[in-house]
């Protein structure tokens, strides 16, 4: 086990809803990146929190945005759901935010939009 | 768009026997990490390997990198059944300080008891 957890499992709603995805970091880790995972694809990069700030973002729509909290915990929340929104969404910890160190990732959450 | 690219795509064996699966990449990278995933789950890291490293080994496994021809290679020997799993490379762009990964699609790999 890597020490990062997400919540929830599995969640579906509707075109158009707003939903909130949660991710708790590895003790020690103050750097959290969020990935979308398209099924039969890689994750691709959303974007990533360093020290509660923005630090980095993929090639997605504003209504992805994201948190991070005092104690390093972090939030994806996506806007105006489209059906192609639907993949495994996943968080992964680091420590320091830059290139080089391994990142360890969540479970995963698997979103579902009708 | 995708950085890395892993071949084959399926690779089926049994027991016993060794998986070598590949990975080729565009542009320069600073490192570059395998991960396993079951089943559509999380991604477990194996490796990591930086551009300045040609080999490095992990038990079963042993990763190889060629800066040169931009490819690693991803070595399980001995394979057992629990092994059967998705493999991605994923690696960053050289002079880049955030730690963005890129993925490949993986290879999927069954090993038959």
């Amino acid at each position: 086990e890597t020490g990062v957890t997400q919540s929830p499992t599995h969640l579906i709603k509707t075109r158009g809803q707003q939903v909130t995805l949660r991710c708790s970091s590895q003790s020690g880790h103050n750097t959290v990146s969020w990935y979308q995972q398209a099924l039969g694809q890689g994750p691709q990069f959303i974007f990533q929190y360093y020290r509660e700030e923005e630090n980095g973002r993929g090639n997605f729509p504003p209504r992805f945005s994201g948190l991070q909290f005092p104690n390093y915990s972090s939030e994806l929340n996506v806007n105006a759901l489209e059906l192609d929104d639907s993949a495994l969404y996943l968080c992964a910890s680091t420590q320091g935010g830059g290139a080089g160190e391994t990142q360890y990732f969540g479970p995963g959450t698997r979103l579902l939009v009708l | 768009s995708q950085q890395g690219e892993e071949d084959p795509q399926a690779l089926s064996i049994q027991e016993g026997e060794n998986a070598t699966m590949n990975c080729s990449y565009k542009t320069s990278i600073n490192n570059l990490q395998w991960y396993r995933q079951n089943s559509g789950r999380g991604l477990v890291h194996l490796i990591l390997i930086r551009s300045n490293e040609r080999e490095k080994h992990s038990g079963r496994l042993r990763v190889t990198l060629d800066t040169s021809k931009k490819s690693s290679s991803l070595l399980i020997t001995a394979s057992r059944a629990a092994d059967t799993a998705s493999y991605f490379c994923a690696t960053d762009f050289m002079g880049s300080t955030l730690g963005r990964l890129y993925f490949g699609r993986g290879t999927q790999l069954t090993v038959w008891p």
